[in-house]
């Protein structure tokens, strides 16, 4: 079965740090663009971070720029989102998600999600 | 306040055809493919359509997407109540070099 699951999520204080970690399974992993999208409480879906297959390419919305790094293990078929100086704007479920090609935003969309984690920002 | 907009809600009975826009602009849009995605209810988002028109397998053909200028669709005939939920249109945007989603339409089958 194709399956990505997320952990690392939890309560962290203002200016504190996280890493979240997304492990696939079911699929070659290091054949696939993989991305992270947020969803703040009640709130619209937000593109944060990407990578391409290879590691390549990456790219960081502006909101997170200078202060997330996106990274993958393709031996471990892991995906990675280190989070710094945390906001509470921050707040959010954080999915992993696989791009239909080798890039990210392909194109082809993102067809497989993981069940997201929970990433609360507060003192 | 989102690059692509959609409209806050939407509704319908069971069997209806209805439609969902999204409106951008050259630099999204009218440049680049539209994705649709559905959010059920305590769910993560799921792919309904993708390069404007495509369904992945698995996907009822009673969905589809068209694109028009700098404007999208997603139509849903025979409207069940198990749509009921979030829909999200999505897009490259040149201008700001990255991925950007509507606000999100939720759409209630009465």
């Amino acid at each position: 079965e194709v399956q990505l699951v997320e952990s690392g999520g939890g309560l962290v204080q203002p200016g504190g740090s996280l890493r979240l970690s997304c492990a696939a399974s079911g699929f070659t992993f290091s054949r696939y663009g993989m991305q992270w999208v947020r969803q703040a409480p009640g709130k619209g879906l937000e593109y944060v971070s990407a990578i391409s297959s290879n590691g390549g390419s990456t790219y960081y919305a502006s909101s997170v720029k200078g202060r997330f790094t996106i990274s993958r293990d393709n031996s471990k078929n892991t995906l990675y989102l280190q989070m710094g100086s945390l906001r509470a704007e921050d707040m959010a479920v954080y999915y992993c998600a696989r791009d239909q090609d080798y890039d990210f935003w392909s194109g082809y969309g993102m067809d497989v999600w993981g069940q997201g984690t929970t990433v609360t920002v507060s003192s | 306040q989102s690059v692509l907009t959609q409209p806050p809600s939407a509704s319908g009975t069971p069997g209806q055809r209805v439609t969902i826009s999204c409106s951008g602009s050259s630099s999204n849009i009218g440049s680049n493919t539209v994705d649709w995605y559905q959010q059920l209810p305590g769910t993560a988002p799921k792919l309904l359509i993708y390069s404007n028109n495509q369904r992945p397998s698995g996907v009822p053909d009673r969905f589809s997407g068209s694109r028009s200028g700098t404007s999208a669709s997603l139509a849903i005939s025979g409207l069940q109540s198990e749509d009921e939920a979030d829909y999200y249109c999505a897009a490259w945007d040149d201008s700001l070099s990255g991925g950007v989603f509507g606000g999100g339409t939720k759409l209630t089958v009465l």
